[in-house]
């Protein structure tokens, strides 16, 4: 495996279903990132580690959990999702965050999450 | 609100025409900035970064900045169909927390090269 992978790709579950995305980078970079993407808006950043430090968490609600056990793996728990949840769900990483100039980031292919 | 303002589109190109996309950012402070494609059910692709205030060129593509005007630009030369696709504006911002810098995103330019 080469890059950013995602699994699964596609996810459809119940607003009371528990379920969690995975992210695995191979690029040997120290931040990873989760974006959500709604169509016909920007990406949204959700969260971002740094050496497997939260460091930011963009005000999104609780029933969003990420876990970072190392500094090439991130998931995304989800737990009692609302309709408007659905959208694409992007893992980045990049090879250094913090004040630095340089944030060069390259994104996993998305989970496509539908929420009924 | 740190934006990043990109015209939505769409816009339509003929094959071999020169397809301009622009994008204007508010944060000053700004030293990073970056060009991604994304076609459509895809993932976004990092195809130009640029740090310097000037043009940059690699193969068909030419980011320009001007960080006095906050302005950025993406070039594409002898456009081809398989151009056609969503680009993104990236810029290194002062992040939401306000703690760090962190990439923002315009909505994207839907371009379309028409053969």
């Amino acid at each position: 495996e080469t890059g950013v992978t995602q699994t699964p790709r596609h996810l459809v579950m119940g607003m009371t279903n528990k379920k969690s995305l995975k992210c695995e980078q191979h690029l040997g970079h120290n931040a990873m990132y989760w974006y959500k993407q709604s169509a016909k808006k920007p990406l949204e950043l959700m969260f971002v580690y740094n050496f497997k430090e939260q460091t930011e968490n963009n005000s999104v609600p609780s029933r969003f959990s990420p876990e970072c056990p190392n500094s090439s793996h991130l998931f995304l728990h989800l737990h009692t999702l609302q309709p408007e949840d659905s959208a694409l769900y992007l893992c980045a990483s990049s090879p250094v965050t913090s004040g630095g100039a340089l944030n060069e980031q390259f994104f996993g292919p998305g989970t496509r999450l539908t929420v009924l | 609100q740190k934006e990043v303002e990109q015209n939505s589109g769409p816009l339509s190109v003929p094959e071999g025409a020169i397809a301009s996309l622009n994008c204007t950012y508010s944060d000053r402070g700004s030293q990073s900035f970056f060009w991604y494609r994304q076609y459509s059910g895809k993932s976004p692709e990092l195809i130009m970064s640029i740090y310097s205030n000037g043009d940059k060129e690699d193969g068909r593509f030419t980011a320009q900045l001007n960080k006095a005007s906050q302005y950025v630009s993406l070039l594409i030369r002898d456009s081809q169909p398989s151009d056609s696709a969503t680009y993104l504006c990236a810029v290194n911002m002062i992040s939401f927390s306000g703690s760090a810098r962190q990439l923002t995103f315009g909505s994207g330019t839907q371009l379309t090269v028409l053969p």
